[in-house]
């Protein structure tokens, strides 16, 4: 089946810190793999996807590669800021299958100044 | 701004009610949309995808008479949890699949609905 394993949080940093979220999933075939971050008080909104092996996406200072051979797609950042405390899905797209989306649980990030 | 609007954001009501949950697509015709339930600390879980113009198609587990799910306009979707109870409680996500070539996200979603029932 399909599945998406996220890490648990909640994170807390301090401003300038690195940051890894790790994510690994499970999935039939070649899914894309995207990060959404959930502000506070707003809907998701997709951060970066990559949609094959490899491939890296980037957007905004984070960055996740796509590791058929781990499973894995970990969210990073090499320097957080107070503005990006939010909350942080990992996902994956179920191919041919118009958009059907698995989640993971979510991870809460809060950087204080 | 927002693309896809979903309203109410919050809504309380007593057990036995009905409750309807609209989804709208504001910058596209959406001929697909998907409706998600979260309960705390768990995944965004699909509990169907809506067609305009057809049947919903529900997931395994979800029972489609207590969620209806209506589509019947490109921007419009609506959910009725229908006579609801304490467990139907829940955080629930809509999002709408954009035409091929608008925009680089596959869906868009809306800001979600928290549902308690009393």
């Amino acid at each position: 089946g399909n599945s998406v394993t996220q890490m648990e949080g909640p994170v807390t940093l301090s401003e300038e810190a690195f940051l890894t979220i790790n994510c690994t999933y499970t999935a039939t075939g070649y899914p894309s793999l995207f990060w959404y971050v959930q502000y506070p008080g707003e809907g998701l909104q997709l951060l970066l996807k990559a949609t094959k092996a490899d491939d890296k996406g980037s957007n905004k200072g984070f960055e996740a590669t796509y590791r058929k051979e781990t499973t894995s797609f970990h969210l990073e950042k090499g320097s957080v800021q107070v503005s990006d405390s939010a909350v942080y899905f990992c996902a994956l797209e179920k191919p041919n299958t118009g958009n059907q989306f698995y989640f993971g649980t979510g991870t809460s990030l809060t950087v204080i100044p | 701004g927002a693309v896809v609007s979903q309203h109410p954001s919050r809504v309380i009501c007593k057990s036995g009610t009905s409750v309807k949950i609209e989804c709208r697509s504001l910058d596209f015709q959406a001929t697909t949309m998907f409706w998600y339930r979260q309960f705390p600390k768990q995944s965004l879980m699909l509990m169907a995808t809506s067609n305009e113009g057809s049947k919903a198609t529900y997931e395994q587990g979800v029972e489609k008479d207590k969620f209806l799910i209506n589509h019947a306009s490109l921007t419009l979707s609506t959910l009725t949890v229908t006579s609801a109870h304490p467990e139907d409680s829940s955080f629930y996500i809509c999002s709408a699949r954009p035409p091929l070539g608008w925009g680089n996200q596959p869906q868009h979603f809306g800001d979600g609905t928290r549902l308690s029932i009393l």
